[in-house]
């Protein structure tokens, strides 16, 4: 069966630098939701869109922006990155947020 | 403000025997909970589910109780199995009517089943 897809998988990047991660859902689903886990800590809600909307918003940094696109994938982009960023993104999609979400590989970015 | 609470950080149990990962929250809006297990350096992985209009949710070795009164649930795995061994985390969910669909995790709980 079809997973979620995240890419790239390890990203690293210089402070000050951007970041773009992508997310490919599973197909029919049409609600992304982006997740950061910092080491050692529980996935955070960053944010979430449905039907290439934002649905619901949690704490994702101003630096940092989503958006998701007609063919339902999505992209977190970040900028001005910090050493605090280096963390896990995890992309989740559910079909039409009611079910249980499911979760990609993720992406791990390091900021040096 | 944690709003999903797993206080033991880790577990240890013998193969064979009951592993029950415990869970608290505080927002009574919460209608559905969630149990997901997780590997390093993979994305988490549902296990199981229960809606609160239940208070018990089977399948297989693995069974979730859910106790509203005492915004607590429970996950219980029998027979537990060194395949086990991993991070469980909880998570819930507001409804329709909290106007949100996002998951709060739970900080974890370490399991490792001994052979």
């Amino acid at each position: 069966a079809a997973g979620v897809i995240q890419s790239p998988r390890h990203l690293i990047k210089e402070k000050r630098e951007t970041a773009t991660l992508k997310c490919y859902p599973i197909p029919r689903h049409d609600t992304v939701y982006w997740y950061q886990q910092g080491p050692g800590q529980d996935p955070q809600f960053l944010i979430s869109f449905y039907e290439k909307m934002q649905s619901d918003k949690g704490s994702i940094p101003d630096r940092f922006s989503a958006q998701q696109f007609s063919d339902y994938h999505s992209e977190l982009n970040m900028s001005s990155l910090e050493l605090g960023d280096s963390a896990l993104y995890f992309c989740a999609s559910s079909p039409g947020g009611l079910e249980e979400q499911y979760f990609g590989p993720g992406t791990r970015l390091t900021v040096t | 403000d944690q709003q999903v609470k797993q206080n033991s950080p880790s577990l240890s149990v013998q193969e064979g025997r009951i592993s029950i990962l415990n869970c608290d929250y505080t927002n009574s809006m919460f209608d559905y909970f969630l149990w997901y297990k997780k590997y390093p350096a993979e994305g988490p992985t549902f296990l199981i589910s229960i809606s609160s209009i239940k208070d018990k949710n089977e399948d297989g070795r693995f069974t979730v109780f859910l106790n509203k009164s005492a915004k607590h649930l429970s996950l219980h795995i029998v027979p537990s199995q060194p395949g086990d061994s991993a991070v469980y985390f909880c998570a819930a969910k507001g409804g329709a009517t909290s106007g949100t669909y996002k998951y709060i995790f739970g900080t974890g709980t370490r399991l490792k089943v001994l052979a």
